[in-house]
């Protein structure tokens, strides 16, 4: 069974431009959550995505964005990057809404803004 | 405010000794609580989870938890630590609500041959 898998790895951009990362959840898995991670603020929450919809956000600016569509694929989209959205970007998935069901994470897309 | 405390930013432990990592949690709610591992550059691989029921719970590569509801509490222990347990270690909580966790901030746990 094919765990999640998040594309590009790895990514350069230059400050001011935006990126879409894209996440393919397990088959079956009908939830996304996304997750930033940085040595100084750690783990935060930015976004889950269930039946297309936005279930829950966290407290990210309005330049951070996503989507889900009916195949439970989703993408996240930063515009107007900044240094500080350098970061470790994480997708979760999980059969349906909730924790009960527990996350399964992928490897990440390690985002480079200079 | 709903929260995740490690204490412990750093454990070293020799290989073949216990290790015991700490885990706080603030959550209003009925708490779903979990632990992952990390390994630099990899993303997060679930050790174990707890939801309700038998308060020590057994997760994969060994490792066991017990959930202490009196003292906010979810502490992962092993019995003995093998050198490929080098990594990151995360406590999480979350709740039925929604699909958001609640990250600690990590303990690094390194082992001496």
């Amino acid at each position: 069974k094919a765990g999640v898998t998040q594309t590009p790895r790895y990514l350069i951009k230059t400050r001011g431009q935006q990126v879409t990362l894209s996440c393919s959840p397990i088959s079956g898995h009908r939830s996304v959550s996304w997750y930033q991670q940085t040595p100084g603020q750690g783990l935060q929450f930015l976004f889950e995505y269930f039946s297309e919809t936005q279930r829950n956000k966290g407290n990210f600016p309005g330049r951070f964005s996503g989507r889900q569509f009916s195949n439970s694929r989703s993408e996240m989209n930063v515009s107007t990057l900044e240094l500080g959205d350098s970061a470790l970007y994480l997708c979760a998935s999980s059969l349906a809404q909730g924790s009960q069901s527990g996350y399964t994470f992928g490897s990440g897309t390690r985002l480079t803004v200079v | 405010a709903q929260s995740v405390t490690q204490p412990d930013i750093h454990i070293t432990v020799s290989e073949g000794a216990s290790l015991e990592l700490r885990c706080n949690y603030s959550y209003g709610a009925t708490p779903y609580l979990f632990w992952y591992v990390q390994s630099p550059g990899q993303g997060l691989q679930l050790l174990l989870k707890y939801f309700s029921g038998d308060t020590l719970v057994q997760g994969i590569k060994g490792f066991e938890a017990e959930f202490k509801r009196s003292q906010s509490s979810f502490n992962l222990r092993k019995p003995s630590v093998h050198w490929s347990d080098a990594a990151e270690y995360f406590c999480a909580v979350g709740g039925n609500q929604g699909g958001k966790l609640i990250f600690g901030q990590g303990t690094e746990l390194s082992v001496k041959p």
